[in-house]
Formats: structure tokens, sequence, C-alpha cells
């Protein structure tokens, strides 16, 4: 089970702005990075977010990521019909020896 | 363009070992800053870290799982390898193999396709 907690569903019309929030705790997005990913059906994630606001080169400006204490947050803005898919974060947890944990992802839906 | 593939059988019967490996081309494995991943995801669920290596040999593994698993690295083909052992039912997922980037820190930022494995007699 994920240590990291995530809303199951977002959704939004064309052109809006999304939020999608990531709960976890001092072992893990208390003390470590924040890692956003996209699943788009039937295939593979994709890494948005790295280091907590970091776009990789190619993701779009309309995608940034925030931290802030225990929690981290994804935004979509000007919310487009191909932006529907999984949206999962990750960090490292120093609990248990150390492991990366996923959160347990969010659906987002374009209207 | 680093690639990564997946390979292995489709169906494993409970209690045997589930054997995985993937080919990295495109780069070498033996680059230094990069880790080589497995992840899985059970279907319809969400993201699970399986462990991954350097191409040292140093591993890390997730400490749910350890007691099952293995992975390996074979440097000369440029693969690398999973083995869990004593599978279930609870093991059936796709399985990915992955780079985890550390100029990006923890990020993993090329997977492969992705294979289904799935646990049954």
């Amino acid at each position: 089970q994920s240590v990291l907690t995530q809303p199951p569903s977002a959704s939004g019309t064309p052109g809006q702005r999304v939020t999608i929030s990531c709960s976890g705790s001092n072992s893990n997005i208390g003390t470590n990075n924040v890692y956003w990913y996209q699943q788009l059906p039937g295939t593979a994630p994709k890494l948005l977010i790295y280091k907590n606001n970091q776009r990789p080169s190619g993701v779009p400006d309309r995608f940034s990521g925030s931290k802030s204490g225990t929690s981290a947050s994804l935004a979509i803005s000007g919310l487009r019909s191909e932006d529907e898919a999984d949206y999962y974060c990750a960090a490292w947890d120093d609990s248990l020896n150390g492991s990366y944990v996923f959160g347990t992802g969010t659906k987002v839906t374009v209207l | 363009q680093v690639q990564l593939q997946e390979s292995g059988p489709g169906l494993v019967k409970p209690s045997q070992t589930l054997s995985l490996i993937c080919t990295v081309s495109g780069g070498s494995i033996t680059s230094g800053g990069y880790y080589w991943s497995w992840i899985r995801q059970h279907p319809g669920k969400g993201l699970e870290w399986i462990g991954y290596i350097y191409y040292s040999g140093t591993t890390y593994y997730n400490p749910s799982l350890k007691s099952r698993l293995i992975i390996s690295i074979d440097t000369s083909k440029n693969q690398f390898s999973l083995k869990l052992s004593s599978v279930t039912a609870a093991d059936t997922a796709v399985y990915y193999c992955a780079r985890v980037a550390t100029i990006f820190g923890v990020a993993v930022d090329y997977w492969g396709q992705g294979t289904l494995v799935t646990v049954s007699s």
C-alpha cells in the first residue's frame, strides 16, 4: 500500500486549471524531493516534474509542481484533452531502510 | 535515444520464480549517474517500485520484496535482470524496466513498454 495519498480523481473543462495534491510524511516528502509522472492509457509513465518543481526538456510549462512541508501539488493550467491521464507523485522514503514510493494516483478527466 | 525492452515469460506458475531481462540500447549500462530499475503495476492499480541496481552491482530493494528478490546486471550484454521467487497471484502485474537518472535526483526518465506477467497454474 502506498504511503503517499492522492485524490482518486480530478476533472476540469478545457482551458481550466486543475490541481492534484500528494500527502506524505516527514520520512518522504518532508525530507526528500518529489517527482510527478503522467501515465496515458495503455502506456508507460512519463516524467513530468523532478526535484519538486523542475520540468524535463519537452514538458510544457502548463505543468508545474510545488512542495510545502509534507505535501506536494501538481498543477495543470490551460487544460487540454490530451492531459486526460493518470498522474502519480513519488518520493524517496527514508524509513524501513529506504524505498522509492509512489502515490495512489489521480485520474484526470477533461470534461 | 535510450530504449529499454523487457523480455521473459508472460505466464509463471505459483511458487515458481519470475525471471525478466531488460535490454538497454542507445546508451551504455555502465554510464555513471544512472540506476537501472524495475517497477511494477498491478492490473488497474498504481505503481510499485521493486528495486534498482548500479552498474557496479550495488542494489537497492523494496523492503517488502527483498526476501524474494534478486536484481543483477550483465554489462557485457548491456542488460539487467529481475528474479522474484515464490510468486503468488499477487505478483501478477505489468513489469517495467526503467532508468533512474541521478542528474534529476531519483527520477525515472526512461521506461520500457512494460510486460504483463500472470501468475497462474
